[in-house]
């Protein structure tokens, strides 16, 4: 059973550019994550999806990103118009439940590393 | 959701056992501990989790005093691959999706 998987490993981008990242979450999980890690931080979240629905995106610049996980294929994380200030690592999670609740594990990706150059 | 302060990083030798204190001051009734590890260049692990009184695993143990506003994971005769950063989380499972992982404590472990 793979675990989740993320591409590219490594993204680079010019300034204006978009970006496209791409979350596979593991086989029968119906629930993805994004966060994003900025360099010497901790991760953040950014968006919560299920099947064709955003849950909570409250995490979630409100220009330039967007986030969708289609019936079918897998979680695309886009970032439109891309700036320095948007290097950083992505990491996406899945999960069998909701991440919540006792012993609820999210199973994360090795993540994309975006470089806006 | 309640505050936790750990160490930024702690060096250790392999063989030695590691403890990294988290304090949660503020923790709720309802909140357990949740740890994690993140390997450089990989997506964070789970390593444990526990409410109160003490959580072993194949992997590390997690301390919970009967006050609960600190935790204290345990990794024994950790080796050159422990090397990581850990993280500790407090939340009462309503929302854990949303919990920012903060710093964390930087492990270093050398021969």
């Amino acid at each position: 059973n793979a675990g989740v998987m993320q591409n590219p490993r490594h993204l680079v981008r010019r300034r204006g550019q978009e970006a496209r990242l791409r979350c596979s979450p593991m086989k029968g999980h119906s629930h993805v994550y994004w966060y994003r890690q900025l360099p010497e931080e901790g991760l953040k979240f950014m968006v919560y999806l299920q099947k064709e629905n955003i849950i909570d995106e409250s995490g979630m610049p409100k220009e330039r990103f967007s986030a969708e996980f289609p019936k079918e294929g897998p979680s695309i994380l886009r970032i439109q118009q891309v700036v320095r200030g948007d290097s950083a690592a992505y990491f996406c999670a899945s999960s069998l439940r909701s991440f919540q609740g006792k012993n609820t594990e999210a199973f994360f990706g090795q993540g994309t590393r975006l470089t806006v150059v | 959701l309640a505050k936790t302060t750990q160490p930024i990083s702690m060096d250790s030798y392999e063989g030695q056992e590691v403890n990294i204190t988290c304090s949660h001051n503020n923790i709720a009734t309802n909140d357990y501990i949740t740890w994690y590890q993140q390997f450089p260049s990989q997506g964070p692990r789970f390593i444990i989790q526990g409410y109160k009184t003490k959580v072993t695993n194949e992997v590390a143990s997690l301390f919970i005093p009967a006050d609960r506003k600190s935790s204290t994971l345990s990794l024994p005769r950790v080796s050159l691959s422990d090397t990581a950063v850990y993280y500790c989380l407090v939340g009462d499972g309503s929302n854990d999706y949303k919990l920012s992982f903060g710093a964390g404590t930087t492990v270093t472990v050398r021969a």
